[in-house]
């Protein structure tokens, strides 16, 4: 199993809304990421997760919230989002073990802000 | 930080070569990678290289030159479902940490 699930697929949402991500792996990776990617641009880090602890948050404004409950979960709460938060956020994992460590990229969730 | 130059776009005929170069700047460099992503999907993994030098892996190949801070990813026997978007990243290590920064992307269009 090398695929990283991501669920909602789409999610449309008003500036007051609290929604959540979640991102799913299975692959006994002990790294998990969020990235933010807006159309025609790449991936944009937001915060990388290190055996269950936050080792890298990318200087994200409050208003996104990571939480990794395990090793194999990893969630992004939103609150008060603005419309320019509209994009794709990728959800990714790896090993965590040095070496190559390649990532393994969900499908993405595409929100909408309004 | 990172610089990460590539190319926005290329197009080729099916069955032709293209070479996709990328030039990076880091302080910390811990390997490149190169991904592609097709419209609307996650990007997905295609090559690694750490030490210079050349990578091959099918259709695909990949080289790097870390004193020059260069690579460049080489699509042979091209396919119509080549065409995609293909980024360079680049792994720098911030103390303990490892961070994965991409370049903009360069769309590959393929041509009957």
């Amino acid at each position: 199993d090398t695929e990283v699930t991501q669920t909602p697929k789409h999610l449309v949402m008003g500036m007051t809304n609290k929604k959540s991500l979640k991102c799913e792996q299975h692959m006994g990776h002990r790294a998990m990421y969020w990235y933010k990617q807006k159309a025609k641009k790449p991936p944009e880090l937001m915060f990388v997760y290190s055996y269950e602890k936050l080792s890298i948050n990318e200087s994200v404004p409050s208003r996104f919230s990571p939480e990794c409950p395990n090793s194999s979960l990893l969630n992004l709460h939103l609150h008060a989002l603005q419309p320019e938060d509209s994009a794709l956020y990728l959800c990714a994992s790896s090993q965590g073990t040095g070496g190559r460590d390649e990532q393994y990229f969900g499908p993405g969730t595409r929100l909408t802000v309004t | 930080g990172q610089n990460i130059d590539q190319p926005t776009e290329m197009t080729a005929t099916e069955g032709a070569i293209v070479q996709i170069n990328c030039t990076y700047q880091t302080s910390g460099f811990n390997g490149l990678f190169w991904y592609q992503q097709h419209a609307g999907e996650a990007p997905t993994f295609l090559s690694y290289n750490v030490l210079d030098g050349l990578e091959e892996k099918g259709r695909f190949s990949s080289f790097l030159s870390r004193s020059k801070g260069y690579s460049y990813l080489l699509l042979k026997e091209l396919q119509m479902k080549d065409s995609a978007s293909y980024l360079c990243a680049v792994r720098d290590r911030r103390s303990n940490d490892y961070k994965l920064s991409f370049g903009a992307g360069t769309t590959v269009t393929v041509r009957a």
